[in-house]
């Protein structure tokens, strides 16, 4: 069935930089735009970006504008979102979607959610 | 971007209606018909209950509907039930073509 897994729960260091992957299986990747969204513990949901896998393009919160980078393969159907300069707040669930964009938005296949932990 | 407005927790007996409400601005949620609604049940990925403002994705029970006015979008539960306790955010597309979404809300149902 359509599905996005999503890469193993990551522990790192303050300062540090992770890369989340997310692939995608039995739909065509480049007909749907990924968002990457994450939740901190005990917290609501945050929107980080999105990208475009048929062109490429992507569209970032301004919050996250200078630390994140979201990039796509296409030949193996994969997404992915790159955080650099880690700090402990950023311990937190992420989560990839699918969403088909145009006239009907909304995220309507989400990922397992990965698990990044920031920690010295 | 801040966050769309959502009471933190709204309750209901079994059999009851209850509403979300979801408050944004005239450069989200007002300014076009592009807010879905997701539940999330404790440590799982959320889930699309409801796209552009009011319709269900396949599979979604008509227990749920949405509906707009102004800045606010709504989420009603009708005949709630037990399997409805959850967390439900609101999301909307904006004018900078970022999307934000709710501070989420907690449904009890008692």
């Amino acid at each position: 069935q359509v599905q996005l897994v999503q890469s193993g729960t990551e522990v790192k260091k303050p300062g540090a930089s992770v890369k989340v992957s997310c692939k995608a299986s039995e739909y065509t990747f480049t007909d749907y735009y990924i968002h990457w969204v994450r939740q901190a513990p005990g917290q609501g949901l945050e929107w980080m970006g999105w990208i475009n896998p048929k062109s490429g393009g992507t569209k970032y919160a301004q919050k996250f504008q200078d630390w994140v980078t979201m990039t796509r393969d296409t030949s193996i159907s994969t997404a992915y979102m790159a955080l650099s300069r880690l700090r402990s707040d950023d311990t937190a669930v992420y989560y990839c979607a699918r969403d088909p964009g145009g006239s009907s938005p909304g995220m309507d296949v989400w990922g397992p959610g990965t698990t990044v932990t920031v920690s010295s | 971007q801040s966050a769309l407005t959502q009471p933190a927790s709204v309750s209901g007996s079994p059999g009851q209606s209850i509403t979300i409400s979801c408050t944004g601005t005239s450069s989200d949620v007002g300014g076009y018909n592009y807010v879905s609604w997701y539940q999330q049940h404790p440590g799982k990925a959320p889930k699309l209950m409801i796209y552009n403002v009011s319709n269900r994705p396949s599979g979604v029970s008509n227990r749920f509907s949405g509906s707009k006015s102004g800045n606010t979008a709504s989420l009603t539960i009708s005949g709630l039930q037990a399997e409805d306790e959850a967390d439900y955010y609101c999301d909307s597309y904006t004018s900078s073509g970022a999307y934000v979404f709710g501070t989420g809300t907690k449904v009890t149902v008692l």
